[in-house]
Parts: structure tokens; sequence; C-alpha cells
């Protein structure tokens, strides 16, 4: 079974600066599709970036993006100029590939990185 | 467009009660999931389904059950409850099919209280 590991249970950083994020992750398959997801104290849970681990390049959303590291099973989110509203729970997800039922199987998420915003 | 929807938001039970809580998505999405999240442990699969009339279990199905009788709308059930089953539950769905890079889009999320 798959396993998402996040090493920090809280973060945090001041305004306007930048902050990243550890995930790593176990899997045995060479295809597969990862995620950072926001939960705000709204509970919404919110979809950041994604990455496939097809691409070498990495993911960028904005002031979001990614570290991915596939030999290492690493997939870190760096959040440039941190704002106040980035405040929230941070989750990594992995995603099986398709031809093992991937997608259908649902993620498989971290416990959570809870980020705190200094202003 | 909705999106995804849940009944209810709260709910308070004794132990040994029932409920069943809904999910209702508007988006024709084939896939959909039951999650819950506990404290200091992320979210976990309850149970999901791949098609209407279809479901199967996740990684913690027991004392649940589901039905998916129309595509849009998914049920989990708790038949008798437990305090152990207290937690925050969401839903969530993606259209499916071959293309995995398909985004989950979750639900609100119920919180559930079971005394």
């Amino acid at each position: 079974a798959q396993t998402v590991t996040q090493s920090q249970p809280e973060m945090s950083v001041q305004e306007a600066e930048t902050v990243t994020l550890s995930c790593t992750y176990d899997t045995s398959e060479s295809d597969y599709y990862l995620f950072w997801y926001k939960q705000p104290p709204s509970r919404q849970m919110i979809l950041v970036i994604r990455q496939e681990a097809y691409k070498q390049q990495n993911a960028t959303e904005n002031r979001f993006s990614v570290n991915f590291q596939k030999a290492a099973k690493s997939f870190s989110l760096k959040i440039s100029d941190s704002q106040l509203g980035d405040a929230a729970m941070y989750f990594c997800a992995y995603r099986p590939p398709t031809y093992s039922g991937g997608g259908a199987d649902g993620l498989t998420f971290g416990k959570g990185t809870h980020l705190i915003i200094q202003p | 467009n909705a999106g995804v929807t849940q009944t209810p938001k709260f709910r308070v039970l004794k132990t040994g009660q029932s409920m069943t809580l809904l999910c209702a998505q508007d988006m024709n999405h084939e896939y959909m999931y039951w999650y819950r999240q506990d404290p200091g442990m992320g979210l976990r699969l309850i149970h999901y389904s791949v098609g209407e009339g279809t479901t199967a279990k996740g990684e913690v199905p027991d004392g649940y059950n589901v039905s998916r009788l129309k595509k849009q709308n998914f049920l989990l059930g708790l038949e008798s409850a437990a305090p152990s089953q207290t937690s925050v539950y969401f839903c969530a769905s993606t259209p499916g099919g071959w293309d995995s890079n398909n985004e989950q889009f979750f639900g609100p999320g119920t919180r559930l209280t079971v005394l």
C-alpha cells in the first residue's frame, strides 16, 4: 500500500517570505500523480497544485511551485511571497496510475502540515 | 452549478443510533468517494463508487454502508453509530475514466459527533 508522509506538523513563516512544506511517499509504481490540497478554517478542500510523475518539469501555479524528486520520492511545496490567506492545513496526496485502477481507488493523504503566517 | 453538496452539515447522534449522509454532485461525474478526517490523521477513504449501482471498500470501511442508486447521489450509512465514528466526513467526485489527472472535487464536509 502507498504511504504519504508529511514530517512537519506545523510551520510558521513571516508574511511575504518563502516557505517550503515537505512530503515524501512510498510506491512501487513508476507512473502516478501527486497533489497538494489546502484546507482553510472553513474546512473546504482546495486543490493547490498537481504533478504527473512522468513529467520531469516541476509544476507551478502562480506563487506555488513544487520540487518533485522522483528518485527520492519527494514532493515539496514552495509558497513564495506568503500571504495571510495562505494560512491553512496543507495536505499532500498520492494517486496511483490509471492502469492499476487508480483514480477509482481514491487519494492517499498525508497527515497534513499546519501553516501559520505571521503578519 | 452547485458542485458537490453534503447534507447535513452537522449532526449529533447517540451510540447505537443510525443515520444517512447524503452527497450530491451536479457535474455528471462517474466516480464518487467518502472520506473521513480525524485530528492528526489526514483524510482516509471509507468507500467509493465508479458508477451508478457500483460500490467498493476503501481503507476504513467497517461500520459503514454505501449506496449509489443514482449517478448524482452517493449515500453513506451508519447502522449503529459508535463514538469511534465521531469525525468529519467528506464526499468527493471526479469525472473518472482514463485521465487520472482529473481533480477530485470535495464537498464542504459533515461534522458528526457520536455521544
